[in-house]
């Protein structure tokens, strides 16, 4: 069965530096989306993405985030100068219509 | 604002024993609430329901959605220790995409 998969499992940075999470959706699916879940705290949307643009982002979303797909199969969110509160672990999801797939999930710690 | 509260929080059960988990929502044009089931890591996809009254079942879990009193309920009979996880929903409003709004999740445990 097709999956969605995500790079690397665990990513651990320093302040102010820039991390970049990898995600490879399920092939024909044309909705990609970031969640991210501080440890303890529920499931937050971030970012839908369709046709090759942001269709929607949430207020958490903000300068500091931004996606791309930069070739036909890749989905990527960068994080630009994390900042300690960044730490969560960060979902990519991908779906054709309202049933979304999630991958694995990359823990993102900053030191 | 859009809102999703599960209750309850958590719940710690034997095995064989029926559980019932609880999700209400507030949201601006409903279009479908999902159950998830989230263990290690990856949510995966339990139930998609869109219509009242209509009881999605698979195996030895169903649930239903109520849109007239705005929640859903997701059943597990004859629970086995394999069940223990923390269990999502999500509901998805018409505006926008396709984007989820979670709540907190119920963590359940069953014991042997």
């Amino acid at each position: 069965e097709p999956e969605v998969t995500q790079t690397p499992s665990h990513q651990v940075t320093q302040m102010g530096q820039e991390v970049i999470l990898r995600c490879v959706p399920i092939s024909n699916h044309l909705y990609f989306y970031w969640y991210r879940q501080i440890l303890g705290q529920k499931v937050e949307f971030l970012v839908s993405f369709y046709n090759n643009e942001i269709s929607e982002k949430s207020e958490i979303f903000d300068d500091q985030f931004s996606v791309e797909r930069p070739d036909g199969s890749n989905f990527t969110l960068k994080i630009r100068s994390t900042k300690l509160e960044d730490s969560a672990m960060y979902f990519c999801a991908s779906s054709e219509t309202t049933k979304q797939f999630f991958g694995p999930g990359t823990r993102l710690t900053v030191l | 604002e859009d809102k999703v509260v599960q209750s309850p929080l958590s719940l710690v059960v034997h095995e064989g024993d029926t559980v019932t988990l609880n999700c209400s929502y507030e949201v601006t044009n409903f279009r479908s609430l999902l159950w998830y089931k989230q263990e290690k890591k990856a949510p995966t996809f339990l139930f998609m329901l869109t219509s009242s009254g209509i009881e999605k079942k698979s195996g030895r879990l169903s649930s239903i959605l109520d849109k007239k009193e705005l929640f859903s309920i997701l059943n597990i009979t004859a629970t086995q220790t394999g069940d223990s996880a923390v269990y999502l929903c999500a509901v998805v409003p018409t505006s926008g995409t396709y984007k989820y709004i979670f709540g907190t999740g119920t963590r359940l445990k069953v014991l042997a």
